[in-house]
């Protein structure tokens, strides 16, 4: 079976770093994706890595290392405003997205 | 732009009922797709569209219905609600089946009862 597995709570301080880890097991893999989702809200698009190594956007960098099927997820500065629920989701051989049950991330002042 | 738009936000269904839920999106996207998300769990697939006239099974495609007759709109219908089908629904678009940003609706609640 197709699964990926991320911790389901990280609780950090405001100002902190936060490492969000993701590894999977699926038929194929064309890339891992992370998304963001607010309580209530939809998700949206943080940042993408098809290969392997680190791609930086702002205070959020992502990395992956096929070799190990994993990832991570790299917030810095965190802000009270980060105060959500992440994603990760690998896209499979039929390539379509497959989901992670998502990490929430507690920040307390 | 509006983006992608989903009507309506809640819904109350009794079991059996049919109801559609309405997608459209103004960007001139080619793939579009509809998700459900259950509580404590990632979003599951339940029917994409890779253009007008084209659709196709996701995970999750049983009790549900899809139809995308242009490029705009991608509307999920549910044939004979059932509590198991209470959920978050999320349509979502994009460039391409393999562009890797995603742009969701709002969602829609539904809780059948």
């Amino acid at each position: 079976g197709q699964s990926l597995e991320q911790p389901s709570e990280v609780t950090a301080v405001e100002g902190a770093i936060v490492q969000i880890n993701c590894t999977y097991q699926t038929s194929g893999f064309y890339g891992l994706s992370w998304y963001q989702q607010h309580d209530g809200g939809a998700p949206t698009f943080l940042s993408y890595n098809g290969l392997d190594g680190l791609e930086e956007t702002g205070r959020f960098s992502s990395f992956l290392s096929r070799s190990d099927s994993y990832g991570y997820l790299l917030l810095q500065e965190l802000q009270m405003k980060d105060s959500a629920s992440y994603f990760c989701a690998v896209r499979d051989s039929n390539y379509q997205l497959i989901w992670g049950a998502g990490t929430k991330l507690i920040i307390k002042p | 732009n509006a983006g992608v738009t989903q009507t309506p936000k809640f819904q109350v269904l009794k079991t059996g009922q049919s109801m559609t839920l309405q997608c459209a999106q103004d960007m001139n996207h080619e793939y579009m797709s509809w998700y459900r998300q259950d509580p404590g769990m990632g979003l599951r697939l339940i029917h994409y569209s890779v253009g007008a006239g084209i659709t196709d099974q996701g995970e999750v495609p049983n009790g549900y219905n899809v139809s995308r007759s242009t490029t705009e709109d991608f509307p999920l219908r549910l044939l004979s609600a059932a509590p198991s089908q209470t959920s978050v629904y999320f349509c979502a678009s994009s460039y391409g089946q393999g562009t890797e940003t995603q742009y969701f609706g709002p969602g829609t609640r539904l809780l059948v009862l």
